[in-house]
C-alpha cells in the first residue's frame, strides 16, 4: 500500500501562512492526493485534493511536486478553528485507505 | 452536517459482549466505510462496502465484522469485545468507492466504551 509521512506536529501563528508537508514517495500514477482535517471531538472532513496540477479551494492550496513524490497544503491565513489534526492520504486503486496519525496544527492567537 | 448518521452517539458495555453500530450513508452514496480511532493509534481503516458487496479489507479484527444492506445502510458487528476496544469508530460514505476522487463524507462516530 502507498504510505504517506507527515510531522507528527505543527504551530503557526494566528493569520500567518501554514504550510503542511506529505511525502508519499510510493505514489502510483493513478493515485489522487487527498486532504482531510478533523476538528476536536470531529470526525474528519474534507479539505481538498488532487492529481498532477496544484489545486485551490475556498479552504485550501494543494501544491504537488513535479514528482509527485510529496506534496503541501496551504492555509493561507491560518484562523483559531484551522487548529486541527490534518491527514494526507491517497486514495486510488482498490487499495486500503490509511489515514494514520496526522499532523496536529496548533494556532497560536 | 455531512448527511452521514450514526447510531448510537455513545455504547458502553462489558468485556465479553456483543454490539452493533449503525450506519446511514448520504443519500446517493454507494459506498460505506467504517474506521477504528483510538487515542494512541490514529485513524485506522476497518473495511468498506460498496452498493452491498465487501471492496477493501483494512485491519479488521475477526472478532469484527460488517455488512451493508440493500438499502444502503451498514452495520459493524463487534464481538467479544475486550478493553482494547474501546474507541471512536467513524462511518463515512461516498458516491463510489475511493478507487476514484470521490471524498468521503463522515459521519459524528460512535463512542464504544468497554469496561
Amino acid at each position: 500500500d502507498a504510505k504517506t509521512t507527515q510531522p507528527n506536529s505543527m504551530e503557526s501563528n494566528e493569520e500567518e501562512p501554514v504550510h503542511l508537508p506529505c511525502n508519499h514517495s510510493t505514489i502510483s500514477g493513478t493515485d489522487y492526493i487527498h486532504w482531510y482535517r478533523q476538528l476536536p471531538s470531529q470526525g474528519p472532513e474534507y479539505v481538498i485534493h488532487g492529481l498532477t496540477s496544484n489545486v485551490n479551494n475556498r479552504m485550501a492550496s494543494l501544491a504537488i511536486a513535479e514528482d509527485r513524490k510529496s506534496s503541501t497544503l496551504i492555509l493561507h491565513r491560518a484562523t483559531l478553528r484551522d487548529a486541527a489534526v490534518y491527514y494526507c492520504i491517497l486514495g486510488g486503486g482498490y487499495q486500503k485507505v490509511t489515514f494514520g496519525i496526522g499532523t496536529k496544527l496548533q494556532v497560536i492567537p | 452536517d455531512s448527511g452521514v448518521t450514526q447510531t448510537p452517539k455513545h455504547l458502553i458495555t462489558a468485556t465479553g459482549q456483543r454490539v452493533t453500530l449503525r450506519c446511514s450513508p448520504r443519500s446517493g452514496d454507494l459506498s460505506v466505510y467504517w474506521y477504528q480511532q483510538s487515542l494512541d493509534q490514529g485513524l485506522q481503516f476497518l473495511i468498506q462496502y460498496y452498493n452491498g458487496e465487501e471492496r477493501a479489507k483494512g485491519n479488521i479484527l475477526e472478532r469484527f465484522s460488517a455488512q451493508q444492506f440493500p438499502d444502503l445502510h451498514s452495520e459493524l458487528n463487534l464481538s467479544s469485545l475486550e478493553l482494547g476496544d474501546s474507541a471512536l469508530y467513524f462511518c463515512a460514505s461516498s458516491v463510489e468507492g475511493f478507487e476514484v476522487e470521490n471524498e468521503q463524507f463522515f459521519g459524528p462516530g460512535t463512542r464504544l466504551t468497554v469496561l
